[in-house]
């Protein structure tokens, strides 16, 4: 069946760059998504990618799609303390309305 | 405020009674998703609603698991016969014809 995986923690200093990884295992998956989400609050779409793209910049966030491996990253440019959240990887599918979300990695800013 | 709103925050029952929770989405919004999340996990997709038809359930959503939307504006959730596993968060979201999704601040669900 599907499935996204993600490591569980980062912590980097503030003014670095993040990297988080995602891998998927669904060939057929439409878009790919990254969501935040806060101590307290909802999940918040940062960013998504149509799977016939290999990278997407919006400001400080770059995504790189690379579907042969099946790999997704996100990167963070002069991470802040208020970039500290959870991050999420999802994937959705053609022909489906089900997201699949992976376990998400925590990110920690170090002032 | 106009985004996702869900009633109640938080439910404390006992195992075997009846919860039901309600999802008011944007008002324009004609796609709604229910969701649960575990501690540690992502959201888990349960089911998906077109206006008023519910298109899609995961195989997750068991027998005692029941949603509804009856006039395409707000959903329900209900869990017949509450086990401690079903303890989690419960999270509405939804969308227009956009990619994105609208997530509201979940139900706390507690089992005892």
């Amino acid at each position: 069946g599907e499935d996204v995986e993600q490591s569980l923690f980062l912590s980097v200093r503030e003014g670095d760059s993040s990297v988080i990884n995602c891998t998927y295992t669904d060939s057929s998956s439409t878009y790919l998504y990254w969501y935040k989400q806060e101590p307290g609050a909802g999940l918040q779409l940062l960013t998504y990618i149509f799977s016939n793209m290999d990278m997407k910049q919006d400001q400080r966030l770059t995504v790189l799609l690379n579907k042969k491996d099946k790999h997704l990253s996100l990167r963070i440019a002069d991470t802040q303390t208020g970039d500290s959240a959870i991050y999420f990887c999802a994937e959705s599918t053609s022909g489906t309305y089900k997201y699949i979300f992976g376990t998400g990695t925590r990110l920690k800013v170090l002032a | 405020d106009t985004g996702v709103s869900q009633d109640p925050r938080h439910k404390i029952t006992k195992r075997g009674q009846n919860v039901t929770f309600r999802c008011d989405p944007i008002s324009e919004h004609n796609r709604l998703y229910w969701y649960r999340q575990t501690l540690g996990q992502g959201p888990e997709f349960l089911t998906y609603f077109q206006n008023e038809a519910q298109l899609e359930k995961s195989r997750l959503l068991s027998d005692r698991f029941s949603a509804e939307r009856p006039k395409g504006s707000f959903s329900t959730l209900e869990i017949q016969r509450t086990e401690q596993g079903d303890s989690a968060m419960y999270l509405c979201a939804s969308r227009d014809l956009g990619e994105t999704q609208y997530f509201g601040p979940g139900t706390r669900l507690l089992v005892l």
